[in-house]
């Protein structure tokens, strides 16, 4: 079955530390996302790739970081300069960059700094 | 920049119809999209409106109106597997084709 998984569902970092959430897609999709989201709140797009080994920063990328070295990939490290990681991240794919309209989401990394 | 709008919550009654609206305030406005999230879950995409009038999907509709800045998602014979948070989400064109979200709804379904 085609869809994007993430890994792990649950992390727990002490502050400081910086840490790698997975994203992979085996949907032959172009464009990647990573979006933020807090309780009650919208999703915030952190970066977003179009094509390979090319990337842009979304409306909250401080303290985030970024890859794509394959279309299959786009890990997402939360760097020890994030000032509030402890959120739950998302990763989307979409077939086209002009399709962004229709995302497909993985099921998510819930990310608790303490 | 970009701001949308939508009720926080809504209640309906299993069967019943409801609308979640959604106005919007942006520039190099190019569609809206609507998205299902179910608590703990990933958003699953519902429609999107490029252009003005209704779009129907099964029991799910969506409507825009460009020169109101304004759509909604209109979903009937609820049942409660529709209890979810509905967001609503412009594409824009900010030197790429993105989306972004409101705050989203939250639908309870009650009996």
């Amino acid at each position: 079955d085609g869809g994007i998984t993430q890994s792990p569902k649950y992390l727990f970092r002490k502050e400081g530390q910086n840490v790698t959430l997975s994203c992979e897609q085996n949907l032959n999709h172009d464009a990647m996302y990573w979006y933020r989201q807090d309780p009650g709140q919208g999703l915030r797009l952190i970066y977003y790739s179009q094509i390979v080994n090319d990337f842009q920063k979304g409306d909250i990328a401080e303290g985030y970081s970024v890859s794509r070295e394959k279309k299959e990939s786009f890990p997402l490290t939360v760097t020890s300069a994030q000032k509030n990681p402890t959120a739950f991240y998302l990763c989307a794919s979409s077939q086209r960059p002009g399709q962004a309209y229709e995302q497909y989401f993985g099921p998510g990394t819930r990310l608790t700094v303490t | 920049g970009q701001s949308l709008e939508q009720p926080s919550e809504v209640t309906a009654v299993e069967g019943a119809i409801v609308q979640i609206n959604c106005t919007y305030q942006t520039s190099g406005f190019y569609g809206l999209s609507w998205y299902q999230q179910h608590d703990g879950g990933a958003p699953t995409f519902l429609s999107y409106n490029a252009l003005d009038g209704l779009e129907e999907t099964g029991r799910f509709s969506s409507f825009l109106s460009r020169s109101d800045s304004y759509g909604y998602l209109l979903l009937q014979e609820l049942q409660m597997k529709d209890s979810a948070s509905y967001f609503c989400a412009v594409r824009v064109r900010t030197g790429a084709n993105n989306l972004f979200f409101g705050t989203g709804t939250r639908l309870t379904v009650i009996p």
